[in-house]
C-alpha cells in the first residue's frame, strides 16, 4: 500500500497561468478530500467527494478553483490564472467512507510567481 | 462555524518531560475529536479519535480525553522522546463524518 498519491511534488507557475494538481486515493477508499495548508490560514478544508460524487465544497474558492474525480483512481484539483496567493501545500487525502481515519498524501507545493 | 483553539504554538521539552497541549473546540452537536501529527515533508497522520463524552483515545504513549463540559481535548504523554519532535493539530468533525476543522497546530521540539 504506497498511502496517497500527490503529483507533482512541487509546482512552479507564473502568476497568470494554469495548475492542474493530481491524486491518487488509497485503493478501495471511497471518500477523497482536498486541503490547502500555509503557514497563515493553517489547514483548511476545500472539498470532498463520496463514491466519485462530489459531495461538498463549501471550503473552494469561488473563482479559478476546481475539482474533479473521473474515476474512482484519481482527482485532479484546477487552479486556474493563479495568483500569488495561492501559494501553498495542497493535500489529498482519502477514507474508506466518512467517520474512518483519514490518510493523507505528502502534499503538492505550489508556488505562484 | 466551527472552531479548534491550539493554545500552545510551540512547546520545548526535554527527554523524558511531560506533555500537555491544550486544544479546545466550539461546535454544535457532538462533533467527532482528532489529534493528528504532522513530521517535515509529509502529511498529517492519523493519531487516535474520539466520539462521545468521557472517551478516552490513545496511541503511541499519547492520550486525550473528551470532555464535553468544558469543550476540551487535550494532549498529555507522560514522558516524550526526542523521535516525538513533530507539529500537533486537533481537529474535529463535521456532522457527517466527513469534512475535519483543524487547530492552528502546535510545534513540539523535544532536546535529547
Amino acid at each position: 500500500n504506497a498511502g496517497v498519491i500527490q503529483t507533482p511534488r512541487h509546482k512552479v507557475t507564473g502568476k497568470g497561468q494554469e495548475a492542474t494538481l493530481w491524486c491518487e486515493p488509497i485503493s478501495g477508499h471511497s471518500a477523497v478530500f482536498w486541503y490547502r495548508q500555509t503557514i497563515v490560514q493553517g489547514l483548511e478544508f476545500l472539498t470532498y467527494f463520496r463514491n466519485q460524487a462530489p459531495i461538498d465544497d463549501s471550503g473552494m474558492p469561488k473563482e479559478r478553483f476546481s475539482a474533479q474525480m473521473p474515476n474512482q483512481s484519481h482527482s485532479t484539483l484546477k487552479i486556474q490564472s493563479t495568483q500569488p496567493q495561492d501559494s501553498a501545500v495542497y493535500l489529498c487525502a482519502s477514507s474508506w467512507t466518512t467517520n474512518t481515519e483519514v490518510f493523507f498524501g505528502k502534499g503538492t507545493r505550489l508556488t505562484v510567481v | 462555524g466551527d472552531s479548534v483553539t491550539q493554545t500552545e504554538g510551540q512547546v520545548a521539552l526535554s527527554e523524558e518531560d511531560f506533555l500537555t497541549i491544550h486544544c479546545n473546540y466550539s461546535a454544535s452537536g457532538y462533533p467527532a475529536l482528532f489529534w493528528y501529527v504532522q513530521y517535515p515533508g509529509e502529511g498529517p497522520q492519523f493519531l487516535f479519535r474520539a466520539s462521545r463524552d468521557k472517551e478516552k483515545g490513545s496511541s503511541r504513549g499519547f492520550e486525550a480525553t473528551y470532555d464535553k463540559g468544558t469543550t476540551s481535548f487535550h494532549l498529555r504523554k507522560a514522558s516524550v522522546q526526542e523521535s516525538d519532535s513533530a507539529v500537533y493539530y486537533c481537529a474535529l468533525g463535521d456532522n457527517a463524518g466527513a469534512k475535519l476543522t483543524f487547530g492552528g497546530g502546535t510545534r513540539l521540539t523535544v532536546r535529547p
